[in-house]
């Protein structure tokens, strides 16, 4: 069963400081990696989307890959509380002809003024 | 470029009854996945299809099903209806299936909910 797996939270951070997500997945062979944000009532929109190894960013959000470990974070810098939402992460394995996403549960994000 | 849009966008029905919901994907987006979200499940893949055809299922009873038009809008319906299924139905649109060749990011809609009741 391949999995993927979130600190559900909440974790709470300052308004200005730097949040931390993570994600851990269980099928090695993964490839790609996404992280999107939900607002309580609203659907999921994609922060952005990581494919090797390293570090990507995008305005004040890093993400980070790490293939080895099979884990995959995002940092959001300088939070502000427009940044509270939930956090998802999702996979999408390597291995099969019709491969879909496999989502973590999501972790919830409070930035406090 | 408009989103994807989902119709209706909250519906109450009783338990027994059936509902179709609709989506229609991003202009030139020729998949369409639907995903179950609910409080303790987290998003729960029910299907994905492209070009008219079924293309992946996730572990859902038969009561749901879907179909995809030669436009590419797509409907979901639920039939006898269980209390269990209230939940927000999302529509997610990608050009191509997610798991194809080269990835693909999917975009959602804003979701259907639905409450049993």
């Amino acid at each position: 069963q391949k999995e993927v797996e979130q600190n559900s939270g909440p974790l709470s951070v300052p308004e200005g400081a730097i949040a931390s997500l993570n994600c851990t997945y269980s099928d090695r062979g993964s490839q790609s990696f996404f992280w999107y944000r939900q607002y309580s009532g609203k659907s999921p929109e994609l922060i952005m989307s990581i494919y090797s190894n390293g570090d990507k960013e995008d305005g004040r959000f890093t993400a980070q890959l790490n293939k080895a470990s099979q884990y995959v974070s995002l940092l959001i810098r300088d939070s502000q509380p427009s940044d509270s939402a939930t956090y998802l992460c999702a996979v999408l394995p390597n291995a099969g002809n019709n491969r879909k996403l496999i989502w973590g549960l999501g972790t919830s994000l409070g930035v406090n003024p | 470029k408009a989103g994807v849009t989902q119709t209706p966008r909250y519906l109450i029905k009783t338990r027994g009854q059936q509902v179709t919901l609709s989506c229609s994907p991003i202009s030139g987006h020729r998949s369409v996945s639907w995903y179950q979200q609910t409080p303790g499940q987290g998003l729960q893949f029910l299907f994905e299809y492209f070009s008219e055809t079924q293309r992946n299922k996730g572990n859902f009873p038969g009561r749901f099903s879907g179909r995809q038009f030669s436009n590419s809008r797509s409907e979901m319906n639920v039939s006898t209806l269980e209390l269990g299924d209230s939940a927000l139905y999302l529509c997610a649109s990608s050009l191509v299936p997610v798991g194809s060749g080269t990835p693909r990011t999917q975009y959602f809609g804003p979701g259907t909910r639905l409450t049993v009741l």
